[in-house]
């Protein structure tokens, strides 16, 4: 069944890095973009960015320009989320989200990824 | 970017009744409205796309309406499953936002 596992919760100290996983399976891995969006605890859902899984091309929140990086690694079909300088407003629940359709980079997300929890405490 | 308001942000309603959240654009988006419905600890789930579409699987108790700047989604005959967070989002144009949320809760 098409579905997206996420790596584990990730506890950090702020200014350090995390880098979260998220394999595909399923499907056609480099047939449909991929994004990445956050939650904070009891708040609502925040987009980061986006990846194309075939080309590698990438495009981020503003918010997160310059902190956050997206790759992908087509051979094993995972992508990655890397969030660097972590502050404790970064604490967050972090999903990755396939598209809904093949064609489309900005579309509904049918499939998410279980969530990984980063918190960032000193 | 494009804002998303939701209302109402929380809702309390009783099992068998039907609710209606409305989602409201910040300029026209089409029909390029998504709903989610997300249950705690859980990843958001997708139940409508493009404004009316229901998404594989979802019962069709759900419903979604609206064009341009002003969205519903319906949901009829409430069960206990039903009681959780809805999300709408547009997918008009980058970056893709999402309301604030509407808890729906039991009465």
């Amino acid at each position: 069944q098409v579905q997206l596992v996420q790596s584990g919760a990730e506890v950090k100290k702020p200014g350090a890095s995390v880098k979260v996983s998220c394999k595909a399976s399923g499907y056609t891995f480099t047939s449909y973009y991929m994004h990445w969006v956050r939650q904070a605890p009891g708040q609502g859902l925040e987009w980061m960015g986006i990846i194309n899984p075939s080309s590698g091309t990438t495009s981020y929140a503003q918010k997160f320009q310059g902190r956050v990086t997206m790759t992908r690694d087509t051979s094993t079909s995972t992508v990655y989320m890397e969030l660097s300088s972590l502050r404790s407003e970064d604490t967050a629940v972090y999903y990755c989200a396939r598209v809904r359709d093949t064609i489309m980079a900005n579309d509904a997300f049918d499939i998410w990824g279980q969530g990984t929890m980063v918190t960032v405490s000193s | 970017d494009i804002q998303m308001t939701q209302s109402p942000s929380s809702l309390s309603a009783s099992v068998g009744d039907r609710v209606t959240i409305t989602c409201r654009a910040s300029q026209s988006i089409s029909k390029y409205l998504n709903w989610y419905q997300q249950k705690p600890g859980k990843a958001p789930k997708l139940l409508i796309y493009a404004a009316s579409s229901l998404q594989s699987g979802v019962p069709s108790k759900f419903s979604g309406s609206g064009s341009g700047t002003d969205f519903t989604l319906t949901i009829s005959s409430l069960q206990p499953e039903d009681f959780a967070t809805y999300y709408c989002q547009q997918s008009y144009s980058t970056p893709p936002t999402f309301g604030q949320g509407t808890k729906l809760e039991i009465k």
